[in-house]
């Protein structure tokens, strides 16, 4: 089976760092993907891992190790439009791509 | 390009009551799938088809149908809706059926209420 664990929501301030952490539990994992969702709309592909180590991609950053089932989402110089839904998603060498339950970022002034 | 369509936008139906939910893409995408979301939760995969003429279940399938007769086309069939059925309905495609790596792309989704 597979599975993804990642915090039900985190708050932080405008400017500031936060991290998003995702375990998993994915058996054949290929990869481990991030998608961002604002409320009503629909998901948006932001970074993806396969290979260990940090991938930047302008203000987000997306990390994996796979000796630890774990990865993260960084993000960089919040802004108010950062306020979203993020989910993790696992993808399988049978071509499934299974999301975590999501975290809600909520950022303040 | 459209990108990823879905229609219709909203629907309400009765339990019992059997529709299908439509998909396209004009991107020549080879991968495609159906989620579902409810309040507050994750996406959860339906069904997925790496190709046209191959589908398969994914984590949530009883109750839909699938079929892939054209690249382009993903329809999604509720056989007997149910209130549980009630959720917002996402098509994704992906470029190819290789696993990863591909950036999903979602249509706007499909407000289904089941009464």
């Amino acid at each position: 089976g597979q599975s993804l664990e990642q915090p039900s929501e985190v708050t932080a301030v405008e400017g500031a760092i936060v991290q998003i952490n995702c375990t998993y539990q994915t058996s054949g994992f290929y990869g481990l993907s991030w998608y961002q969702q604002h409320d009503g709309g629909a998901p948006t592909f932001l970074s993806y891992n396969a290979l260990d180590g940090l991938e930047e991609t302008g203000r987000f950053s997306s990390f994996l190790s796979r000796s630890d089932s774990y990865g993260y989402l960084l993000l960089q110089e919040l802004q108010m439009k950062d306020s979203a839904s993020y989910f993790c998603a696992g993808s399988s060498n049978t071509g499934k791509l299974i999301f975590g339950q999501g975290t809600t970022l909520q950022v303040k002034p | 390009n459209a990108g990823v369509t879905q229609t219709p936008k909203f629907q309400v139906l009765k339990t019992g009551q059997s529709m299908t939910l439509q998909c396209a893409q004009d991107m020549n995408h080879e991968y495609m799938s159906w989620y579902r979301q409810d309040p507050g939760m994750g996406l959860r995969l339906i069904h997925y088809s790496v190709g046209a003429g191959i589908t398969d279940q994914g984590e949530v399938p009883n109750g839909y149908n699938v079929s892939r007769s054209t690249t382009e086309d993903f329809p999604l069939r509720l056989l007997s809706a149910a209130p549980s059925q009630t959720s917002v309905y996402f098509c994704a495609s992906s470029y190819s059926g290789r696993p990863g790596g591909e950036t999903q792309y979602f249509g706007p989704g499909t407000r289904l209420l089941v009464l």
